[in-house]
C-alpha cells in the first residue's frame, strides 16, 4: 500500500530559527511530490511541486529537496516567521493510484513562538 | 495562480437538516473536482470524485445517498450533506484539477474549506 510518512508530527521553534521537515514515501510509480501549507481552518496551499528529475526547488524562504532514489523529501524553512505556524503536508502523486492520484501525509504541525 | 472558492466558509445547522456546499474554480475550467473531509489533526480523506456532466464516483465507505454531488458546469460542483447528524461535523475541502501549462503537469488547487457543525 502506498504510504507517505512525515516527521516530526509536531514541532515548536522560536521565531527567526530555521527548521527542516521530513517526508518519506513508498509510492510507486511516482509522478511528482508536493508540499502544501495548511493554516488552521483553511484549505491547503501549494508551496512546491517537484518531478522525479528535480532535486531541489525553492519558494521564498521555503526550500524543498527530493531524493527519488531513497524516496525522501524535506522542506526547509529559513528565518521562520510567526505566520509560518501551520500544518505542512507532503503529497505524492501516483497516476495509477486512487481517483485523485494523490497520497497524503498526515502533516507536520509547526508552531513558531515569538 | 488558479483560485478555487468554497461557499459557505462555515455553517452551523440542526440535526436532520441538509446543507449544500459550493465549490467554484474561478479562473479555469475543471472537468474534475474532488471532495475531501478532514477531521482534526488528520489528513485529508478523499470522499468522491466529481466529473462534469456525469455521476460522481464515491470512495469506499462514503454513502452516495447521504453526500449528494452535482457537477453541473466546468466551474461549479456542489456537495449536499443530506439529513446531517453530529458525526458529519467536519472540515470539507474541495479541489479542482487543471491541466498544467508547463510540461502538462496536472495540478490540483484546493479550496479554502467549509467548516460544518451539526448540532
Amino acid at each position: 500500500k502506498n504510504q507517505v510518512e512525515q516527521s516530526p508530527q509536531s514541532l515548536i521553534i522560536l521565531e527567526g530559527k530555521n527548521c527542516t521537515l521530513q517526508c518519506n514515501y513508498t509510492v510507486s510509480p511516482f509522478s511528482n511530490l508536493r508540499w502544501y501549507k495548511q493554516d488552521t481552518g483553511r484549505g491547503p496551499v501549494s508551496l512546491t511541486i517537484m518531478t522525479f528529475s528535480e532535486n531541489t526547488k525553492s519558494n521564498g524562504r521555503y526550500t524543498a529537496t527530493l531524493d527519488a532514489d531513497t524516496k525522501q523529501s524535506s522542506l526547509h524553512i529559513t528565518a521562520s516567521q510567526l505566520s509560518d505556524s501551520a500544518s505542512y503536508i507532503c503529497v505524492v502523486s501516483d497516476p495509477g493510484g486512487g481517483a485523485d492520484g494523490l497520497t497524503f501525509g498526515k502533516g507536520t504541525h509547526l508552531i513558531i513562538q515569538p | 495562480g488558479a483560485v478555487v472558492s468554497q461557499h459557505p466558509s462555515w455553517v452551523i445547522c440542526k440535526s436532520g437538516t441538509s446543507v449544500k456546499i459550493e465549490c467554484r474554480s474561478l479562473d479555469f475550467q475543471a472537468t474534475t473536482m474532488f471532495w475531501y473531509r478532514q477531521f482534526p489533526k488528520q489528513s485529508l480523506m478523499l470522499m468522491a470524485t466529481s466529473n462534469e456532466g456525469s455521476k460522481a464516483t464515491y470512495e469506499q465507505g462514503v454513502e452516495k445517498d447521504k453526500f449528494l454531488i452535482n457537477h453541473a458546469s466546468l466551474t461549479l460542483s456542489t456537495l449536499t450533506v443530506t439529513s446531517a447528524h453530529p458525526e458529519d461535523s467536519s472540515f470539507y475541502i474541495c479541489s479542482a484539477r487543471s491541466a498544467g501549462r508547463a510540461g502538462n503537469l496536472d495540478t490540483q488547487y484546493f479550496g479554502p474549506g467549509t467548516r460544518l457543525t451539526v448540532l
